[in-house]
């Protein structure tokens, strides 16, 4: 079975400090995509980070970085200098290269102390 | 570039009334198209997946259904609607045969009453 666990429903971090969500997933797959997206009060689900499983080096976008440790199955987020603007629900999605389901997780809930 | 669009934002419907949710996407051709659901505070639930016209794979039953009368669009109905399916309802996207990413429409919001 191919699931996807968030093991923290919520997450604090002051302002400008550096917060960590954490994912693991489980898969027999050797090929697949990992995603963060970001869900603000909108609920317009929006596209953070996304990691090839091929691909070793981890991926950043700006202040998001992951983890990637694919023999642990973990895909951890790191959002650095955190702002206000962050403040969301957070969810680790899971896709095999082989189908067209994606896998996502239960979400963690950010809040950003000013 | 790609858009994707949903219609409508928000809803409040009777119990035993029937359903029906637009999905459209612009800007590409032959996408995979998805329904999920989302009740308060919870993640997400795929409803259907879509990978052409007339093929349709449903995930989870129930009285909703599905349907893809042309390419970029993807509707969601019901012909009565329960309590339970109060929730938040998005469509999504991706490219077909390699989805490395899945994009999202920004939801309907249906409360059954």
């Amino acid at each position: 079975a191919q699931t996807v666990t968030q093991s923290q429903p919520e997450m604090s971090v002051q302002e400008a400090e550096t917060v960590t969500l954490s994912c693991t997933y489980d898969t027999s797959e050797s090929d697949y995509y990992l995603f963060w997206y970001k869900q603000p009060p909108s609920r317009q689900m929006i596209l953070v980070i996304r990691q090839e499983a091929y691909k070793q080096q981890n991926a950043t976008e700006n202040r998001f970085s992951v983890n990637f440790q694919k023999a642990a199955k973990s895909f951890s987020l790191k959002i650095s200098d955190s702002q206000l603007g962050d403040a969301a629900m957070y969810f680790c999605a899971y896709a095999p290269n082989t189908g067209n389901q994606f896998y996502f997780g239960t979400g963690t809930s950010l809040t950003v102390i000013p | 570039s790609q858009t994707i669009h949903q219609w409508p934002a928000t809803l409040v419907q009777p119990v035993g009334s029937p359903l029906s949710l637009e999905c459209t996407v612009e800007g590409t051709s032959n996408p995979n198209l998805y329904w999920y659901r989302q009740a308060a505070g919870r993640g997400l639930q795929l409803l259907f997946y879509s990978i052409g016209i007339d093929q349709i794979s449903s995930e989870v039953p129930q009285n909703l259904s599905a349907s893809r009368p042309q390419d970029r669009q993807f509707i969601l109905s019901s012909k009565k609607l329960l309590l339970s399916d109060s929730g938040f309802y998005l469509c999504a996207w991706s490219v077909v045969r390699v989805p490395d990413t899945q994009y999202f429409g920004p939801g309907t919001r249906l409360t059954v009453l």
